[in-house]
């Protein structure tokens, strides 16, 4: 399954880098998630956007700052980041933003922050 | 508020053994259900999902799962485990809009 693929798959920062994850979709959907998954607790949503506008902000600190030029492709820009920061973060995509939608996950991008 | 209670954090079976995976949602309107599942080394994968209709409904490789709305519940089955079942499975739901609200996760194991 290579609908939706994400980059880089692991990454090291120290906590005053600026590194930024990516994400891109080949299945032609409209909407496109960000995902927290840290050990021993639920995936976490961070964001989701719609035809390109973000709809939802999941109460996420400003350090991680989401772009997302199209609807193919989403960014998240990392900068400052700290320790508890250190996780799994999985992008998605479904056709559109409706409750019932399927989302269609990437393999992740397993961060360490030291 | 919406939540997800996945209470078995580890399974282990043997082969051939019955399956069924404990999921209770919170939220006080109408509900779609979901069942992902993660294979070692592989993406989240929808297993089967619920949106309305026969409470019971099936997913990929023999899994279903029953809609019990008076009990909260949309827990997952399978007659006769295998070993490539073993995997992660995540229960999750979302209610009135598009937020995804994932359970903890249940590790199953299957020997052989």
């Amino acid at each position: 399954e290579t609908g939706v693929t994400q980059t880089p798959r692991h990454l090291v920062m120290g906590m005053t880098n600026k590194k930024s994850l990516k994400c891109e979709q080949h299945l032609g959907h409209n909407a496109m998630y960000w995902y927290k998954q840290s050990a021993k607790k639920p995936l976490e949503l961070m964001f989701v956007y719609n035809f390109k506008e973000q709809t939802e902000n999941n109460s996420v600190p400003s350090r991680f700052s989401p772009e997302c030029p199209n609807s193919s492709h989403l960014f998240l820009h990392l900068h400052t980041l700290q320790p508890e920061d250190s996780a799994l973060y999985l992008c998605a995509s479904s056709q559109d933003p409706g409750g019932g939608e399927t989302q269609y996950f990437g393999p992740g991008t397993r961060l360490l922050v030291l | 508020a919406q939540s997800v209670s996945q209470h078995n954090h580890h399974v282990i079976l043997s082969e051939a053994a019955s399956l069924e995976l404990g999921c209770n949602y919170s939220y006080g309107g109408t509900v779609n259900l979901f069942w992902y599942v993660q294979y070692p080394g592989q993406h989240l994968q929808l297993l089967l999902k619920y949106f309305s209709g026969d409470p019971l409904v099936k997913g990929i490789k023999g899994f279903e799962a029953e809609f019990i709305k008076s009990k909260f519940s949309f827990n997952l089955r399978k007659p006769s485990v295998q070993w490539s079942d073993t995997a992660e499975y995540f229960c999750a739901l979302t209610g009135g809009g598009n937020k995804l609200t994932f359970g903890t996760g249940t590790q199953l194991k299957v020997e052989l």
